[in-house]
């Protein structure tokens, strides 16, 4: 299959501990999104890449947050210190193209639960 | 934050029958999208709209656009049980469109067998 892949698809852990995703995109697709999706509401933007650069973070993006793409293929996402606030579930998604210009291919995601 | 609102919040109507949401959104827009999303297949996209166009087809989905209004519709026609979801709008922003897209809360439609 050679859509969005992310990993773990579940995650529990405990307030305060860091948490690692890992979203792996369509091969071809340049550009890479973070959304982060709670219950009853839409997806939210968190942040964007185009190949290995890291090109807007939104202000959801705490300090404790960070997102790395090393090399322009996979990325992860790092919760530092984790609140329960962050539960969540954290969707990646790719294109070839810009935000405004085709649609984005998502992942199944990861749910979070912070107890 | 976000962008657009979807109208109504739930939808439960009989397969076979026609279902409308809405969405209205604050900001100029290069784009309008339609995703569906249920737990079987996560968000998968529906259709896209330029700004320059006022409606767009696509099997069973028509949708319209109306950028004086700020608003958009998504009709679904002869529905199925199947389409039973949540539909959200998406939009980018103008001024270069780098951005990620902006959803609504979305539409959670339910189809009666």
């Amino acid at each position: 299959d050679t859509g969005v892949s992310q990993d773990p698809r579940h995650k529990i852990t405990k307030r305060g501990q860091n948490v690692t995703f890992r979203c792996d995109p369509i091969s071809e697709h340049n550009r890479l999104y973070w959304y982060r999706q709670t219950l009853g509401q839409g997806p939210e933007f968190l942040t964007y890449f185009q190949n290995e650069a890291q090109l807007e973070k939104s202000r959801l993006l705490s300090d404790r947050f960070s997102a790395e793409r090393p090399k322009g293929s996979f990325s992860t996402l790092e919760i530092q210190r984790t609140e329960q606030g962050d539960s969540a579930m954290y969707l990646c998604a790719s294109s070839p193209r810009l935000a405004g210009e085709g649609e984005q291919y998502f992942g199944p995601g990861t749910r979070l639960t912070v107890t | 934050s976000q962008q657009g609102e979807e109208d109504p919040q739930a939808l439960s109507i009989q397969e076979g029958e026609n279902a409308t949401m809405n969405c209205s959104y604050k900001t100029s827009i290069n784009n309008l999208q339609w995703y569906r999303q249920n737990s079987g297949r996560g968000l998968v996209h529906l259709i896209l709209i330029r700004s320059n166009e006022r409606e767009k087809h696509s099997g069973r989905l028509r949708v319209t656009l109306d950028t004086s209004k700020k608003s958009s519709s998504l009709l679904i026609t002869a529905s199925r049980a199947a389409d039973t979801a949540s539909y959200f709008c998406a939009t980018d922003a103008t001024g270069g469109g780098a951005d990620g897209l902006t959803f609504g809360k979305g539409t959670h439609l339910i189809i009666q067998p």
